[in-house]
């Protein structure tokens, strides 16, 4: 399968920990998006990459928020000290480049206990 | 801050039906407007897009329709059958830039 994948698919946590997502873009994709869907929403747009640089970030990623995507393959996106209201689907897309489709991962699945 | 908004939120309707769901966005800089497929437990899938410079598209059964003046733009799923039972997502973005999403449609399509 050479679509987006996303690990993990599920995670559950405790408030306060630390958790992290790995999400590897279709190959040769320059463009990787992050979103944060929740329940019975729509997905919301989180930041993106062009090859290893970030280049937009929402307002929504707090500085409990990390993303990194080096060497322009794949990205990673830390949450620190979870708090329940990250509850949420972490959503990855790639696209080959400017104004071209973006195709979207699996998931992963975040609940904060 | 909502741009783009969707309705209706769920829609229920027999096989064969044609549902329709509509969207109104108010940023007149966007330039593509795509339609998601979500199953539960996947991610979107693209169903169909457009881009201003055209009215209407058809892929397979699925129809899109757009009114630039009236910032409005629609699909429409001919034929319907139980395996569309899905939430759809309408979308814009300007120059190939991140999604606004709408908040979605639930169909269910009954046999």
């Amino acid at each position: 399968d050479t679509g987006v994948s996303q690990d993990p698919r599920h995670k559950i946590t405790k408030r306060g920990q630390n958790v992290t997502f790995r999400c590897d873009p279709i190959s040769e994709h320059n463009r990787l998006y992050w979103y944060r869907q929740t329940l019975g929403q729509g997905p919301e747009f989180l930041t993106y990459f062009q090859n290893e640089a970030q280049l937009e970030k929402s307002r929504l990623l707090s500085d409990r928020f990390s993303a990194e995507r080096p060497k322009g393959s794949f990205s990673t996106l830390e949450i620190q000290r979870t708090e329940q209201g990250d509850s949420a689907m972490y959503l990855c897309a790639s696209s080959p480049g400017l104004r071209d489709t973006q195709y979207f991962g699996p998931g992963t699945r975040l609940t904060v206990l | 801050q909502q741009q783009v908004k969707q309705s209706p939120q769920s829609l229920i309707v027999q096989k064969g039906g044609i549902p329709i769901i509509n969207c109104a966005y108010e940023n007149t800089a966007f330039d593509y407007f795509p339609w998601y497929q979500q199953f539960p437990g996947k991610g979107p899938a693209l169903l169909i897009a457009i881009r201003p410079d055209v009215s209407e598209k058809k892929e397979g059964r699925f129809t899109i329709s757009f009114n630039k003046s009236a910032k409005q733009f629609s699909l429409h799923i001919m034929d319907s059958q139980p395996g569309d039972s899905a939430t759809y997502f309408c979308a814009a973005s300007r120059e190939g830039n991140m999604l606004t999403f709408g908040g979605g449609t639930r169909l269910m399509v009954k046999p």
